[in-house]
């Protein structure tokens, strides 16, 4: 049963360029949050989506950040023109109902954005 | 709003000894409680939760956290480390009425011989 799968690990962009980074939930999960993780500091909420659907992005910056969870495929979050203060780390989590009922997600390894 | 403190940016400790990771949080309703941990270049584990029910939770690798309401804290333990317990450890909290689970900034437990 294969866990939440995020590729790539890593990516290397110089400023300007676009990233965009993949997430496959876990087999029946339906709701999927992207987090990031700045060197040296805890994990920070950007959105939560469930099918189709943005349910809340106030953690995403205003510009450059997109995020979707098309009906078929991964979720992709996207940022474009990408500057060296977006070098993080981002994580993806999902669960197979809302956190309301059970408050757990379950991780992926992560992909490590370096921009130059 | 809710928030989750991790007083302790490293912990470091010798092999065999007690470590206690402090973690207090605010919130103005009732929580659920988490510590994850997180080894280098991983993703986050979950470790231990407090849904409802018994104050005292426990993983299967030996480490225990007890929520105590009244100081509003969610501090985890383990008499005695391993080299092996060296990682990130993360709590986090959410509650009945909100979509995401909040992060304190993580405690680096690092475990020496």
């Amino acid at each position: 049963n294969a866990g939440v799968m995020q590729n790539p690990r890593h990516l290397v962009r110089r400023r300007g360029q676009e990233a965009r980074l993949r997430c496959s939930p876990m087999k029946g999960h339906s709701h999927v949050y992207w987090y990031r993780q700045l060197p040296e500091e805890g994990l920070k909420f950007m959105v939560y989506l469930q099918k189709e659907n943005i349910i809340d992005e106030s953690g995403m910056p205003k510009e450059r950040f997109s995020a979707e969870f098309p009906k078929e495929g991964p979720s992709i979050l996207r940022i474009q023109q990408v500057v060296r203060g977006d070098s993080a780390a981002y994580f993806c989590a999902s669960s197979p109902i809302p956190l309301t009922d059970t408050g757990e997600l379950f991780f992926g390894e992560g992909s490590r954005l370096t921009v130059l | 709003a809710q928030s989750v403190t991790q007083l302790d940016s490293q912990v470091p400790v010798f092999e065999e000894a007690p470590v206690e990771l402090r973690c207090n949080y605010s919130s103005s309703v009732s929580v659920y409680l988490f510590w994850y941990v997180q080894y280098p270049n991983q993703g986050l584990q979950l470790l231990l939760k407090y849904l409802s029910g018994s104050t005292l939770v426990e993983s299967i690798n030996g480490f225990e956290a007890e929520f105590n309401k009244s100081q509003t804290s969610f501090h985890l333990r383990k008499p005695s480390v391993h080299i092996s317990d060296t990682a990130e450890y993360f709590c986090a909290v959410s509650s009945y009425n909100t979509d995401k689970l909040i992060f304190g900034t993580g405690t680096r437990l690092q475990v020496f011989p």
